[in-house]
């Protein structure tokens, strides 16, 4: 099945940077998310992004799937960043299965 | 929006109890909801996907009979742990697809068998 693999797996950051996230999956999908899971475990639909860059505030990613990647970047970051960051995708074919990559452990330090 | 309400969001049951959570669409219709399990520390895995109306479809690797699914309506879908063990401890979280939108989450449910 569809491997989605997401660098680096933890990070800590000072208040006030920035930072890029990174999602690699094996096969071609058809759509890409990323969501914030906060530590109380709800997670947070940032972004619905098959391909092209969105802009949300201090948030955008990108997705380039012919290369089969996806960035989020994530700017001027607030303690309340912090969290777990996954990506998630289904692949091509009937199946709407939502697969989650590996996650991005980020700690924000005031 | 898309709006996934799931409950209880905390529970403790003995060890061979069963537990039910569920899991609601408030503004749409949801044919197919899903099902995730989540260990401390790790990305979610899918168990199952709830169909409206039929069977649930499950992964591979999921007890079908130690994890009962029931989609009877449009909005809702219910997961239930039978005969619980502490291995079953877990975080689950269920979701659901708005036509046009992208997937939406509930709030999860951390159980806790002891």
């Amino acid at each position: 099945g569809i491997q989605v693999e997401q660098s680096p797996p933890d990070l800590i950051l000072q208040e006030g940077a920035n930072s890029t996230l990174r999602c690699n999956f094996s096969d071609s999908v058809n759509n890409l998310q990323w969501f914030h899971q906060n530590p109380w475990g709800q997670l947070i639909n940032l972004f619905y992004i098959p391909s092209g860059t969105k802009q949300n505030g201090r948030l955008s990613a990108t997705t380039v799937a012919t290369e089969r990647y996806s960035l989020l970047y994530i700017s001027s970051s607030q303690t309340t960043d912090s969290g777990v960051y996954f990506c998630a995708s289904h692949y091509g074919g009937a199946t709407n299965k939502l697969i989650f990559g590996t996650g991005t452990l980020l700690a924000v330090q005031p | 929006g898309a709006v996934v309400s799931q409950h209880p969001s905390r529970v403790i049951c003995k060890s061979g109890t069963s537990v039910k959570i569920e899991c609601r669409s408030l503004d749409f219709q949801a044919t197919t909801m899903f099902w995730y399990r989540q260990f401390p520390k790790q990305s979610l895995m899918l168990m199952a996907t709830s169909n409206e109306g039929s069977k649930a479809t499950y992964e591979q690797g999921v007890e079908k009979d130690k994890f009962l699914i029931n989609h009877a309506s449009l909005t809702l879908s219910t997961l239930t742990v039978t005969s619980a063990h502490p291995e079953d401890s877990s975080f689950y979280i269920c979701s659901a697809r708005k036509g046009g939108h992208g997937y939406t989450f509930g709030s999860g449910t951390r159980l806790t068998v002891v």
